[in-house]
Parts: C-alpha cells; sequence; structure tokens
C-alpha cells in the first residue's frame, strides 16, 4: 500500500538552528500539506501545496517557516531559527484532490528544541 | 468561538458498549467532514467520511446536521481496539484542501 514517508522520526537541535523536515508523498498525489501537534494538544494546520506553490498558510507558518518540492518527490520543510515552542510532532500529508478525498499522513518528525 | 469543537473526553467504556461523540463547527461553509481515528504519538487516520445521508461502516455510523452545523459517530459493540482518539475534521473547498481539526475525545474500552 503507498505511504507517505517522513525522515527523521526524531530530530533533536538546538535553539536558533535550522532543521529541514522531509517528506515523500505518495507518488500521484498532487496536494501537500504540513500540519504539527504540540504534545497534548490538537492537530494544527500549517500550510498547504499544490502546483509548485504555496496555496494556503496559517498565521503559525510565518517568515521563519518555508517548504519546497526541489525536485518532483520529496517536500520540504524549514525551520530558518528554530524556538523552544517550535518543539513538536511535524505531520506531512498528501491527496490525490482538495475536496472530499482522503488526505494520508505520514508517521511524523518529533522536533524536540532545546 | 473554536472551528471545530467536540465532546471533552477521556471516555471509559467497558467492551461491548456503545458509544457517541459530538462533534460542532461553526463556519457554514464546511464542505467536507470526516472522522479521524489517532493512536497514541501516532499520525491521524482517516475512519471515515461523513455524508449528509448519514453512513454506517461496520460497527461505526456517522450523522451529519448542517443546519445544526453538527456531526456525530457512534461506535458499537466497542472492542478493546478501538481504544484511542477520535478526531472531528471539517474542511472548507476555497481553502484547498486544508484540515480542521477538533481538539479530538479520547476513548478508552476496558475489558
Amino acid at each position: 500500500e503507498p505511504e507517505v514517508t517522513q525522515t527523521p522520526s526524531h530530530q533533536v537541535t538546538q535553539m536558533g538552528q535550522e532543521v529541514i523536515l522531509r517528506c515523500v508523498p505518495i507518488s500521484n498525489h498532487l496536494y501537500f500539506y504540513w500540519y504539527r501537534q504540540i504534545l497534548g494538544q490538537k492537530v494544527e494546520f500549517l500550510v498547504s501545496f499544490y502546483n509548485n506553490e504555496i496555496s494556503e498558510k496559517s498565521e503559525i507558518f510565518d517568515d521563519q517557516f518555508s517548504v519546497e518540492r526541489p525536485d518532483g518527490s520529496n517536500f520540504t520543510l524549514k525551520i530558518r531559527s528554530t524556538k523552544l515552542e517550535d518543539s513538536a510532532m511535524y505531520f506531512c500529508a498528501s491527496s490525490v484532490g482538495a475536496v472530499n478525498t482522503e488526505a494520508f499522513f505520514g508517521q511524523g518528525t518529533r522536533l524536540t528544541v532545546v | 468561538r473554536k472551528e471545530v469543537e467536540q465532546d471533552p473526553g477521556p471516555f471509559n467504556v467497558p467492551e461491548g458498549a456503545t458509544v457517541a461523540f459530538n462533534c460542532t463547527y461553526s463556519n457554514s461553509a464546511s464542505q467536507s467532514f470526516f472522522w479521524y481515528r489517532q493512536d497514541c504519538r501516532k499520525e491521524p487516520k482517516l475512519l471515515m467520511s461523513v455524508y449528509s445521508s448519514g453512513n454506517e461502516d461496520g460497527r461505526f455510523t456517522a450523522q451529519l446536521n448542517r443546519a445544526s452545523q453538527y456531526i456525530s459517530l457512534l461506535i458499537r459493540d466497542s472492542k478493546l481496539s478501538d481504544s484511542a482518539t477520535y478526531l472531528c475534521v471539517v474542511t472548507q473547498f476555497y481553502q484547498g484542501g486544508k484540515l480542521i481539526f477538533g481538539q479530538g475525545t479520547e476513548l478508552s474500552v476496558k475489558p
């Protein structure tokens, strides 16, 4: 069964460092997303990406965040200068369409900022 | 008002019980509705979509009331393996597939 894969599964970084979280969406999917979940809280939308550009982003997704699809298969989330409050589980997701279609989630990257 | 609001949990029920989860959403432009399941520290997985006519999948029944902006999930004959957090999720058409999650309701099924 096709799946969304994310690497690494766990990343520990020092405050102020840059991190890149990587995702390989399902190959025939067209819509890509990043979500985050702070421990004990709800899943929050960060950004959606379609046709090689951001289609929507949340207030959380400020100038410190960026996304890229550099080679047609990988989908990355970069945090330029991490803060303690960026510590969370980051989920990548992909879907075939934008409406009434299932979004498949990767297993997540647990980011710990120390 | 929260965009998607769910019953606070946790729900602790014995095996075989019937349990119902409720969810309300604030935006009347919401287009699609889902229940996802999340096991501890794992990714959300789609349990079922929710249609206006109501729909059933085995022991699971989902209902949608657009007038009341209310969604429900009923689990019959609950199993130990149903223990998880159940997430109510909505999308709006003009938001490119963005999923809006409720805070989740934790279910614990005991022997």
